[in-house]
């Protein structure tokens, strides 16, 4: 069963502001939803985690309803670099180690065009 | 300095040979991982390793084993190298139970099986 839902692929131009939305309708009461990004040739780079409500940092902002079964990674005026692939993350505990697996699912592939 | 690192960058081997791919990381983490990302992109742990307990994905062949000599090093031993190995591979870490799900990623380590 997957544990977040993002779409495949999202187009934007530079200078906009993208939205990417993650479902994540099982999440558990403790878990915190984090979001990496990801370049070609790259490792993952966390980018922003929030627990509830708005979180912004220098590169996005993470805005969470009050029921917590959907996030929006918010990423202001894109630019070329920002081309990358976007993967929201919640917890995905291990009962036998005691300890939370980081499972990435397909993640978003965001193109920004000139 | 690079919190995370891996060698070699690159790895081109023919098939049947053994290998290995060594990780380092410099942050004091006490939890390291490795992930596969295959040609669709697609990245699947493999493991989660720390001083307790070693977690391993039920999918992943019992020809791929973790060698951690300490707390800092995580490497990847390879038996019997086959086609379908090629990927890249990644090693992270992370502090504590990872329910915060903050982890760095090293560059990753580009496997050819020929």
């Amino acid at each position: 069963l997957a544990k977040t839902t993002q779409p495949i692929s999202m187009d934007s131009y530079e200078g906009q502001e993208v939205n990417i939305t993650c479902s994540h309708n099982n999440i558990a009461t403790n878990d915190y939803i984090t979001w990496y990004q990801q370049f070609p040739s790259q490792g993952p780079r966390f980018i922003i985690q929030g627990y509830k409500t708005k979180v912004t940092n220098e590169v996005a902002s993470l805005f969470i309803p009050a029921d917590r079964k959907s996030s929006t990674l918010s990423l202001p005026r894109v630019s070329l670099s920002d081309t990358a692939v976007y993967y929201c993350l919640v917890g995905d505990y291990h009962s036998g180690a005691g300890s939370y697996q980081l499972t990435f699912g397909k993640g978003t592939k965001l193109s920004v065009i000139p | 300095d690079t919190a995370v690192s891996q060698t070699p960058k690159y790895l081109v081997t023919q098939m049947g040979n053994d290998k290995s791919i060594k990780c380092e990381q410099n942050l004091g983490h006490d939890t390291m991982y490795w992930y596969k990302q295959d040609s669709k992109k697609f990245l699947k742990i493999m493991f989660s390793y720390n001083n307790k307990e070693l977690i391993i994905n039920e999918t992943v062949p019992n020809r791929f084993s973790p060698k951690s000599p300490d707390k800092a090093h995580l490497n990847l031993h390879i038996n019997s190298l086959e086609l379908g190995d090629s990927a890249v591979y990644f090693c992270a870490s992370s502090q504590g139970d990872g329910r915060r799900l903050e982890a760095f990623f090293g560059q990753g380590t580009r496997l050819t099986v020929v």
